[in-house]
């Protein structure tokens, strides 16, 4: 199976420290999304590249957090200073370029800031 | 602003009864509107989606969506349930008005299939 995938699938830290999440989407999609679930609630768009370029990013996404594809392949999303709020499912999906794109998620990466 | 609602926080249904998941969106203009299964542990799941054409689209698993302009709606459906049906379902909308490139969802829906 050649779907999105993500690492780390879970992930535990303490308030203040660092994370950095990865995600490699489906090998011919050149658009990549990212988007954060809290407990009892739909997902929420983070930011979107196509390609290498960050081409819209969402005001949820604070100063703390950034967001690299460098190759136009894999991405990261890195949390600076993390806060208990940021606990959450981070989501990564992959979708090709046309008017219409169905997006295609990976199984998440669960943060929990303790 | 573009929104999705799912009005039922959670829906149970019998196997082999058929099941209805609602959703009602707000967009400007033309919608396109999708359906993803999400089960635990799992990311979400493409079902299916309306972009234009025939109001009942049919996706994965059996199931259909029926579009309706005229009451906002893209409910979902299935004619006879099954207990792997139970998951969380979230139906969502492409964004709008220079956000093109997001999908907004609703909340979610719990289905729940007895046996």
């Amino acid at each position: 199976d050649t779907g999105v995938s993500q690492d780390p699938r879970h992930k535990i830290t303490k308030r203040g420290q660092n994370v950095t999440f990865r995600c490699d989407p489906i090998s011919e999609h050149n658009r990549l999304y990212w988007y954060r679930q809290t407990l009892g609630q739909g997902p929420e768009f983070l930011t979107y590249f196509q390609n290498e370029a960050q081409l819209e990013k969402s005001r949820l996404l604070s100063d703390r957090f950034s967001a690299e594809r460098p190759k136009g392949s894999f991405s990261t999303l890195e949390i600076q200073r993390t806060e208990q709020g940021d606990s959450a499912m981070y989501l990564c999906a992959s979708s090709t370029y046309s008017g219409t794109e169905t997006q295609y998620f990976g199984p998440g990466t669960r943060l929990l800031v303790l | 602003a573009q929104s999705v609602a799912q009005p039922e926080d959670q829906v149970n249904v019998a196997e082999g009864n058929p099941l209805t998941v609602k959703c009602t969106y707000s967009v400007s203009g033309n919608p396109y509107l999708f359906w993803y299964v999400q089960y635990p542990n799992r990311g979400l799941q493409f079902l299916l989606k309306y972009i234009t054409g025939d109001n009942l689209v049919k996706g994965s698993y059996g199931f259909e969506a029926e579009f309706n302009k005229s009451q906002t709606s893209f409910h979902l459906k299935k004619p006879s349930a099954l207990v792997s049906d139970s998951a969380l379902y979230f139906c969502a909308v492409r964004g709008q008005d220079g956000g093109y490139n997001k999908l907004i969802f609703g909340a979610g829906t719990r289905l729940a299939v007895h046996p």
